[in-house]
This record gives structure tokens, sequence and C-alpha cells, in this order.
């Protein structure tokens, strides 16, 4: 078992530009989740899904945009890049004891 | 919304000494989570309690649920090098409900 796989592991994007996190877990778990991590602030959670088709807004959802593709894979878009959404980016799942599992992250830098 | 405050934020010991950190919140969690992330890696689940009053270890880990269920605490016994990284504290209200994570504690170990 791979766990949860992020791709790319660095990006590094001029302002305006568009992207796609991809994220994809192999536990057949129902929800997943996308978090971004800042200095001082921990992780907030940016979207999730409970399950595949329905997707949720979090904390800090604004300028992003999610897919629940199937049951393994939840990428999450940046239509307009701006300096403000520089940050570590991590995608989790969670097994039905409600624990959470993440992948490696996705450093962004946004120029 | 709700909020968990943890501390503290950083912390220095000397390889050997032990190591306490906690999280409060201003309102109550029937499931406390604790993280390690090391640097460049995505969160790891430590230990994850999910009863008022239980104290859970895991080798040289020791974390408790408060009875209140306001508040929850790690202890590290006799330090590491290995040990350095970030800890997150995490509460849930019901196993299906989101994670607010606390800001994270900082632990270096010096040799």
């Amino acid at each position: 078992n791979a766990g949860v796989t992020q791709t790319p592991k660095f990006q590094v994007l001029k302002t305006g530009q568009s992207m796609t996190l991809q994220c994809a877990q192999d536990m057949n778990h129902n929800s997943m989740y996308w978090y971004r991590q800042d200095p001082g602030m921990g992780l907030r959670l940016i979207y999730y899904s409970a399950s595949e088709g329905t997707t949720d807004k979090g904390e800090v959802p604004n300028g992003y945009n999610v897919s629940r593709l199937n049951k393994r894979e939840f990428s999450l878009r940046l239509e307009s890049a701006a300096p403000s959404q520089t940050s570590v980016y991590f995608c989790a799942s969670r097994d039905n004891q409600g624990e959470q599992f993440f992948g490696p992250g996705t450093r962004l830098t946004v120029l | 919304g709700q909020q968990l405050n943890q501390s503290p934020q950083s912390m220095f010991i000397q390889e050997g000494e032990d190591v306490s950190m906690n999280c409060t919140s201003s309102s109550i969690f029937n499931t406390w989570l604790w993280y390690k992330q090391d640097p460049g890696e995505g969160p790891v689940l430590l230990i994850a309690l999910y009863k008022a009053g239980e104290l859970t270890s895991n080798g040289r880990l020791t974390a408790q649920f408060g009875i209140t269920r306001k508040d929850s605490f790690l202890n590290i016994s006799a330090s590491i090098p290995s040990d350095v990284g970030i800890y997150f504290c995490a509460g849930q209200v019901t196993s299906g409900s989101r994670l607010t994570f606390g800001e994270g504690t900082q632990l270096t170990v010096n040799p």
C-alpha cells in the first residue's frame, strides 16, 4: 500500500497561472481532505469530500476548487494563483475510526 | 468556530529530558488525536484518544484525554534526537466530523 500520494512535490507559479494538485489513496477510504499549512497556523481545511461524488467547503475555500474524480482521487485546483496561496498543501484520507492519514505534501510558491 | 490553543509553541531541550505539551479548547471534543510531522513530510498519527479520562501510551509517548473533554496533553519521556519535529493536537466532535488542529509545537532536541 502506498497510502496517500500527492503530485507534484514542488511547484513554482507566477501570479495568475493555474494548476491542479493531484491526490490519490489506495486504502479504500470514503472521506478525503485538502489542507494548507502555513507557519504558526497549523493545518487549515480547504475542502473535503465525505464520499465519491460529494464535496464541501472547509475553513478557507476561497480561490480553490476541488474534484472527487472517483473513490481514489481528489484533486485541488487553483484557477488564478495569488501570492497568498504560497503554502504547503496536504491531502488526507480518513478511515472508519476517524483517523486521518496524510500525504507527503506539495510545496507551492506563487511569485 | 472551534479553536484549539496548543502550547508551548516551541521547545528546546537536551537529549534525555522529558517533554510535555498540551491543547485546550473552548468547546467539547469527543476524540483527541496527536500527530507528529517530520521536516518535509506529512503529519503521522501518534496516539488517538476516544474517551474522557483515557490515558494511552505508545512507547515513550503518553497522552491523556481531559475529563472536561476540552483538553489533552502529550508527554514524551527520555527524549532522543529523532523526536525532533512539529507535534499537532487535533480534536473531533464525532467520528464523521472534521478535525480541528492546534497550531503545533516545534520540538528541538539537542544531543
